[in-house]
């Protein structure tokens, strides 16, 4: 069954909106929340990351907001722009070493000019 | 620069063929991992390694396997092709024992189709 179940599966963005994804889990030793943009032919790369000790973790226009007590994560993206229209991947794990990552299905992120 | 190459970038062969998929990187990391990336289910683990001559299963592991003679390489083998197996197929590694280095960094992936 699907370890991190992620929504929508598509999104259409006007430039200069808010893109809104959000993933939700249910093992609770998950004690690492990546977040992975791919553009299409390229392999996914890492976009920001946050750990359950914090609420909230923002890199420039990309913030993660984690609520522990409902499981759930999401990622904002701030002041959309058509080059952030690529697929987004959340991703849990349990540091225990070998961090193995467990994704959710993907969300098509399109922002229109 | 370090970087993971995979090799081919596109591969059509036709079913029960054994075909070899090629990760390679020079990160020197001790992890490795082989994802396949199907629409509506996201990247699923098929096997890693977490260094040389240890291999282990994933998710989907059925009709694959690896092995890991060196850091640099963990060749993907699928040893009776299906058409079920076609897809995108992605490498990763990562090295976690140093600080602040969770992230596993991928390939440019292979696109597989199996007639």
């Amino acid at each position: 069954q699907q370890q991190v179940k992620q929504s929508p599966q598509s999104l259409i963005v006007q430039k200069g909106g808010i893109s809104i994804i959000n993933c939700a889990y249910e093992n609770t030793a998950f004690d690492y929340f990546p977040w992975y943009q791919q553009f299409p032919g390229k392999g996914p790369a890492l976009l920001i990351a946050i750990r359950p000790d914090v609420s909230e973790k923002k890199e420039g226009r990309f913030t993660i907001s984690f609520n522990k007590s409902a499981k759930q994560f999401s990622l904002h993206i701030m002041d959309s722009q058509p080059g952030d229209s690529a697929t987004y991947f959340c991703a849990a794990s349990i540091q225990t070493g070998a961090n193995n990552l467990f994704f959710g299905t993907g969300t098509r992120l399109t922002v229109i000019p | 620069d370090a970087e993971i190459t995979q090799s081919p970038r596109h591969k059509i062969t036709e079913t029960g063929r054994q075909v070899t998929l090629a990760c390679h990187q020079t990160w020197n990391h001790n992890n490795m991992f082989w994802y396949r990336q199907d629409l509506g289910h996201g990247l699923r683990l098929i096997h890693y390694s977490y260094g040389v001559h240890d291999t282990n299963k994933g998710e989907v592991s059925d009709g694959y396997s690896v092995s890991r003679s060196n850091t640099e390489d963990l060749p993907l083998t699928l040893e009776s092709a299906a058409s079920s197996q076609t897809s995108v197929y992605f490498c990763a590694s990562s090295d976690p024992g140093l600080a602040g280095t969770d992230t596993q960094y991928f390939g440019p992936g292979t696109r597989l189709t199996v007639l």
